[in-house]
Formats: C-alpha cells, structure tokens, sequence
C-alpha cells in the first residue's frame, strides 16, 4: 500500500511568520510530487508539480523542494499572510500509474 | 475557457435511494477522477478513467459506480445511498495519469 503522509496535520502562525511542512512518500517507483492549495469552500488548486530530485519550485512567497531519493518534500511560505490559510495537499504520482494525495497540513495565519 | 462543472452543488436524499452525481469537463482531457472529502481523511479516491469506456475502482469504491461514454462526462451514481455516503464529492480531470489535476467546485450529498 503506498502511503503518503503530511506533517503537521495543522500550524496556527502568526501574520509575517515564515513556516513549512514536509510531505513524505515512497522513495521507489517517482514520477512526480505535486503541491496543491485548497482554500475553504473552495477547490484544490494546483501550486506546483515536480519530477526531479533537488527540483526547487517557487510562486512568490511559497517555495517547494524534493528529495526523491529519501522521499520527501518541503513546501515554504515565507512572510505567512492571513490570506495563505488554507490547507496545503501533496500528492504522489508512482510510475504505477498511481496519484495518491496525502491528508494535508492546514494552516492559519492569525492577523 | 475550459473547465470543469459539477451539478448538482447540493444535495438530500433518502436512505435507499439511487442518486447520480454529474461531471463534464471541456478540457478534452482522459483521465477523470472522483473524490471524496471526509474530516480527517483528506481526499479519497471512489472511481477513475483513463478514457472512454475505461474505469477503476479507488480506494473507497463500495457502493459507488461510474461509466465513461464519451471524453466529457464521468457521472457517479451510488446505487441505494446509505448515510456513511454523506460527504463532498470532488470530480477532477487531467490531461495525462501524471499531470496535474483540475478540480471542479464539489457537490454537497446527504443523506438523511
């Protein structure tokens, strides 16, 4: 069973507070590591895809790195604004045709 | 513009009831994926499709069905809902099994 699990489940931070959270996913069988955005009442939104070890992905204040070969990625928010609350996804793509998404990390950024 | 349209938005119905849950897409794209959203489980994959007359079981496919007759449409029918099928559904598309995948703004079921 591939698992791919997200940590931590939720982080309140406080507005201007840099802050990130690590998904971990089977190191055998990569394709690729996708970040979403989900906003609530909202849909998953897609941040970022990322195929290569040592891929460094940035969108503003939010970067994202991957490790493959240990099996796991960073995502970054830098400077957190109230606005970036929402519950950040990863999801797995093995080179068995699976697309596995973690749980998520929610985030809330106090004003 | 392409996208991706969920009807309807919400939903009620009784316990033993078939209710079929549409999805249609106009990105052109194979694969299509339906999803459920419960607390404490993220996203849970119900049934998918890699293209017309092509489909397979998630992880929570009990109770559920789906068909693909053509690129746009993957509708999700629970044949005799039950209470435990209260819960969002997302359908999701992408343009390969590895590509990012574009979400529609979810139907709210429930069953009473």
């Amino acid at each position: 069973i591939l698992n791919v699990e997200q940590s931590p489940q939720s982080l309140h931070v406080q507005e201007g507070d840099s802050t990130n959270f690590t998904c971990s996913f089977p190191s055998s069988n990569f394709y690729a590591l996708h970040w979403y955005r989900w906003e609530t009442a909202k849909s998953p939104e897609a941040l970022f895809v990322m195929t290569l070890n040592g891929d460094e992905k940035k969108k503003g204040r939010i970067s994202a790195t991957l490790n493959t070969k240990e099996g796991y990625s960073y995502l970054y928010i830098k400077g957190s604004q109230p606005e970036d609350s929402a519950t950040y996804l990863c999801a797995f793509t093995s080179g068995t045709y699976k697309y596995i998404f973690g749980t998520g990390t929610r985030l809330k950024v106090l004003a | 513009d392409a996208e991706i349209t969920q009807s309807p938005r919400h939903k009620i119905t009784e316990t033993g009831r078939q209710v079929t849950l549409a999805c249609h897409q106009t990105w052109n794209h194979n694969n299509m994926f339906w999803y459920r959203q419960d607390l404490g489980h993220g996203l849970r994959l119900i049934h998918y499709s890699y293209g017309v007359q092509d489909t397979n079981k998630g992880e929570v496919s009990d109770g559920y069905s789906v068909s693909r007759s053509n690129t746009e449409d993957l509708p999700l029918t629970l044949e005799s809902a039950a209470s435990s099928q209260t819960s969002v559904y997302f359908c999701a598309s992408s343009e390969s099994w590895r590509d990012e995948q574009f979400f529609g703004p979810g139907t709210r079921l429930t069953v009473l």
